[in-house]
């Protein structure tokens, strides 16, 4: 089995950007995803393959991969923006892991 | 529009059994790879299983293999996953998970249904 590590927290004034990096030796063969929580709710897909943005997510969302991390860049952060972000990844077989989860905190 | 929608969960004691049920609609059921996923309370998010759009395949996390068993009816549009010798580490809100097509990612999410697993 493998990994995916995040910061348990990244907090950031409004108007400002911030960054969620996601790492684990796997990122290096397979495609990173990123996911909304917000409390109560189910996870919502804000970005897959790495940078790729679903219909109706705004383009403050971005994503990028670089060796053994994928990083979720938000900008222009706004207070809706508050929430948990998970990365994902699978393999081939469709088996999948989570990272532990970003809470991300609007100053 | 797509729609995932869960049932069969309850609170249950240790070491006894559960079905889950995922009613799908909105789209073409036979077309998609299916998952679970579960979130335990205060806790992150776990990939639990995945079934093959064509059923031929399935796989487990490790923490439930041996014990949870997905399948899926394309008849009925229904997913399913059976949980055996549940403990209390299985409390969790349970998601049905649609795949995006071509690697497009966790795609579609259920509301979920909360499993207690309790004395």
């Amino acid at each position: 089995s493998y990994e995916l590590t995040q910061p348990p927290s990244v907090s950031v004034s409004p108007g400002q950007t911030a960054s969620i990096t996601c790492s684990g030796d796997v990122l290096t063969k397979q495609f990173g995803y990123w996911y909304q929580q917000k409390p109560g709710q189910a996870p919502v897909l804000i970005i897959y393959k790495d940078r790729e943005r679903p219909s109706g997510i705004p383009e403050r969302f971005s994503g990028s991969s670089s060796g053994t991390t994928v990083t979720l860049t938000l900008s222009g952060v706004q207070a809706d923006d508050e929430g948990d972000y998970y990365c994902q990844t699978a393999d081939s077989s469709g088996s999948s892991v989570f990272g532990g989860g970003t809470k991300l905190t609007v100053l | 529009q797509v729609q995932l929608v869960e049932s069969g969960g309850g609170v249950v004691q240790p070491g006894t059994s559960l079905r889950l049920s995922c009613a799908a609609s909105g789209f073409k059921f036979f077309s998609y790879g299916m998952h679970w996923v579960r979130q335990a309370p205060g806790k992150g998010l776990e990939w639990v299983a995945v079934i093959w759009y064509d059923g031929s395949q399935s796989y487990h996390s490790d923490s439930v293999r041996g014990r949870f068993s997905i399948s899926r009816d394309d008849s009925k549009k229904e997913l399913y996953l059976d949980m055996n010798s549940v403990s209390v580490e299985d409390t969790a809100v349970y998601y049905c998970v649609r795949e995006g097509l071509d690697g497009g990612g966790f795609k579609d999410w259920g509301q979920g249904t909360q499993v207690t697993v309790s004395s």
